[in-house]
């Protein structure tokens, strides 16, 4: 079974510029999570989709942030404008249900 | 979603010794999830344990959830070097598809 691919990898922006990341979820899961982690903390919530639907946002900063998942399968989760506090890890996952999430590697952000 | 709170937030220890880190959560759960994350790398769901079980064991893993205290340990036996990493645990309520994670505990194995 192919695990969850994100792109890119790395990513280094200016403050102020804007920037995607782009994630493919396992066949069939239909629920997609976006995770902000930032160095020494636990992975947070942005926004997590059933489907195309979006679950729970609450956590995602909506003056700057987006996300939108079309047809329910990938993701693209975007930034405009960046700030030096967005610099983190970004991680995707995916799960049937909650007994098991599978994580992406993640997309490392650094802003300067 | 309610989140785990895991103790230590650091453990040292030399190989082959074991390794035992401990979460507590607040409300009632369905079920709990440890998950591993090695440095830069996502997190990979190592052990799910549900309300209505005490004990659980997968390889070299053995987690033990106690409802009464709402408390679960994770102990790592015969730990090695590829075992560094961070350790969260992940409880799970009724209906809820969500995860919150804590800060984690971060085990250093010392070849």
């Amino acid at each position: 079974e192919a695990g969850v691919a994100q792109s890119p990898r790395y990513k280094i922006i200016e403050k102020r510029q804007s920037v995607a990341f782009w994630c493919n979820p396992i066949s069939g899961h239909a629920t997609l999570y976006w995770y902000q982690q930032i160095l020494g903390q636990g992975p947070k919530l942005l926004i997590q989709f059933q489907n195309n639907g979006v679950v729970d946002d609450s956590q995602l900063p909506k003056d700057r942030f987006s996300a939108e998942r079309l047809k329910g399968v990938d993701s693209t989760l975007k930034i405009q404008p960046a700030k030096l506090e967005d610099s983190a890890v970004y991680l995707c996952a995916s799960s049937v249900g909650s007994e098991g999430y599978t994580f992406g590697s993640g997309t490392r952000l650094t802003v300067v | 979603s309610q989140q785990g709170e895991e103790d230590p937030q650091a453990l040292s220890i030399q190989e082959g010794e074991n390794a035992t880190m401990n979460c507590s959560y607040k409300t009632s759960i369905n079920n709990l999830q440890w998950y591993r994350q090695n440095s830069g790398r996502g997190l990979v769901h190592l052990i799910l344990i549900r309300s209505n079980e005490r004990e659980k064991h997968s390889g070299r893993l053995r987690v033990t959830l106690d409802t009464s205290k709402k408390s679960s340990s994770l102990l790592i036996t015969a730990s090695r070097a590829a075992d560094t990493a961070s350790y969260f645990c992940a409880p799970s309520g009724a209906g809820s598809y969500q995860l919150t994670f804590g800060k984690g505990t971060k085990l250093s194995v010392i070849p």
